[in-house]
């Protein structure tokens, strides 16, 4: 079993949907969750960082944790099709854990 | 945010001949620093963990003595791909960790190396 797990897509929304976007994970340790948006031919962007449970909004963007669960969401709201990208979630340990855990990515495109 | 460079975006090189590929973290120190390799339309595959003053760790597979890897300052690593070849071609991302403030990474904006 993977560590982390992530539904590969492809994921096609009309504008203005509401987009959820989600992640498992098997290892009760992780502490530090991430979610990374990438565009075609560049490098991860970090959207939003969480520590242990509960929901972080930024704008259009919220990152949920569910750690009872293990899962991690991230929701895009009115999305727009500058959204579309792939996400990445990722996840470390706690304190000196400098090992990273990446879901494979979700790609999203986003219909005008 | 944080923010990491790397450089060259680009590059295009001969056949047997090496390149060097470097990662900036700007406004922070990164004892640690990751290479990853991504072919098209896939996920990224870590080459190899970049500790400051130490040996990079490699994953399996990848072979050291073709992936040189140098992190001789916090705020500098750098990938040499030695006597490149075609199959070399890839696009090529590092990332920096951060622990001051949490515990994530930070990625470049990645180097897209053509060997011909």
């Amino acid at each position: 079993q993977k560590e982390v797990e992530q539904d590969p897509g492809p994921l096609s929304v009309p504008e203005g949907a509401i987009v959820s976007l989600n992640c498992t994970y098997s290892n009760s340790a992780f502490q530090y969750f991430m979610w990374y948006r990438q565009y075609s031919r560049k490098g991860p962007e970090l959207l939003m960082y969480t520590y242990s449970s509960g929901n972080k909004e930024d704008g259009r963007f919220t990152a949920q944790v569910d750690k009872s669960s293990k899962y991690i969401s991230l929701f895009i709201r009115d999305s727009q099709p500058s959204d579309s990208a792939t996400y990445l979630c990722a996840m470390s340990w706690a304190n000196t854990g400098n090992q990273f855990y990446f879901g494979t990515g979700t790609s999203l495109t986003v219909i005008p | 945010g944080a923010v990491v460079s790397q450089h060259p975006s680009w590059v295009i090189c001969k056949s047997g001949t090496s390149v060097k590929i470097e990662c900036r973290s700007l406004d922070f120190q990164a004892t640690t620093m990751f290479w990853y390799r991504q072919f098209p339309k896939q996920s990224l595959m870590l080459m190899a963990t970049s500790n400051e003053g130490s040996k990079a760790t490699y994953e399996q597979g990848v072979e050291k003595d073709k992936f040189l890897i140098n992190h001789a300052s916090l705020t500098l690593s750098t990938l040499t791909v030695t006597s490149a070849h075609p199959e070399d071609s890839s696009f090529y991302i590092c990332s920096a960790h951060r622990t001051v403030s949490g515990n994530t990474i930070y990625f470049g904006e990645g180097s897209w190396l053509t060997v011909v």
